[in-house]
């Protein structure tokens, strides 16, 4: 019952920039959009959120279009330990409490 | 069927002092997590528990926090010697497995409003 859908796997050269993209055309006006990665055995680490502007930290950015169904991780300089699961995320509000339903996530694999 | 519960929903203490968080994952849960999250940022990875594998405690921030999980159901964050920028709500999530092909859905507990003066 994943609200996104991602590509389930990509490749990017070291140095160059992943482009993740993810679908969520269910989404509700009120609704965040989230991107967690999680790494071999490890759990989920967060990378960003956002609404509606695009917004930049210092592990990525994410653009989400105007219509706000679909959205781009972006990480700027891969390298070899962002080889990871990354995971967009609807941020679902149910009977009083938050659910992050993670759906399978694109597998990225940075080559040297 | 009851969801993830935590306790106290609010805590105050004074910098310097022990707090101890309890979560109550649903029943039949084998993965648990614990988060935290300060005001307007995303969730940030503490702890997980998963079955009775070791547990995965990379995203503990210092020697201070521990965490346990008994009989794998309930489990204790402790925060020694607190210090101001702890303040943050504590969330506790579980999920009935992880890493499954069709992926993983967590569910959160209310969390716990810790400040710490």
């Amino acid at each position: 019952d994943a609200k996104t859908t991602q590509p389930p796997s990509m490749d990017c050269a070291e140095g160059r920039a992943a482009n993740l993209p993810c679908n969520h055309s269910t989404i509700s006006g009120n609704e965040y959009v989230y991107w967690y990665r999680q790494i071999h055995s490890q759990g989920p680490q967060y990378i960003i959120h956002g609404l509606k502007n695009n917004e930049t930290n210092e592990m990525a950015s994410l653009i989400i279009t105007e219509d706000r169904k679909s959205s781009t991780l972006i990480l700027p300089h891969a390298t070899l330990r962002d080889t990871a699961v990354y995971y967009c995320i609807v941020r679902v509000a149910e009977l009083g409490t938050y659910k992050y339903i993670f759906g399978t996530g694109t597998r990225l694999k940075v080559l040297a | 069927g009851a969801g993830v519960s935590q306790s106290p929903s609010n805590k105050v203490t004074e910098k310097g002092k022990d707090v101890e968080l309890r979560c109550d994952p649903i029943s039949g849960h084998t993965a648990l997590y614990w988060y935290r999250q300060s005001l307007g940022q995303g969730l940030e990875f503490l702890i997980y528990f998963q079955g009775n594998s070791a547990p995965d405690k990379s995203g503990l921030p210092s020697d201070r926090f521990s965490a346990e999980r008994t009989g794998g159901s309930v489990s204790t964050l402790t925060i020694q010697r607190t210090q101001q920028e702890d303040s943050a709500v504590y969330l506790c999530a579980s999920s009935s497995t992880m890493g499954s092909t069709r992926g993983v859905t967590q569910y959160f507990g209310p969390g716990t409003r810790l400040l710490v003066l």
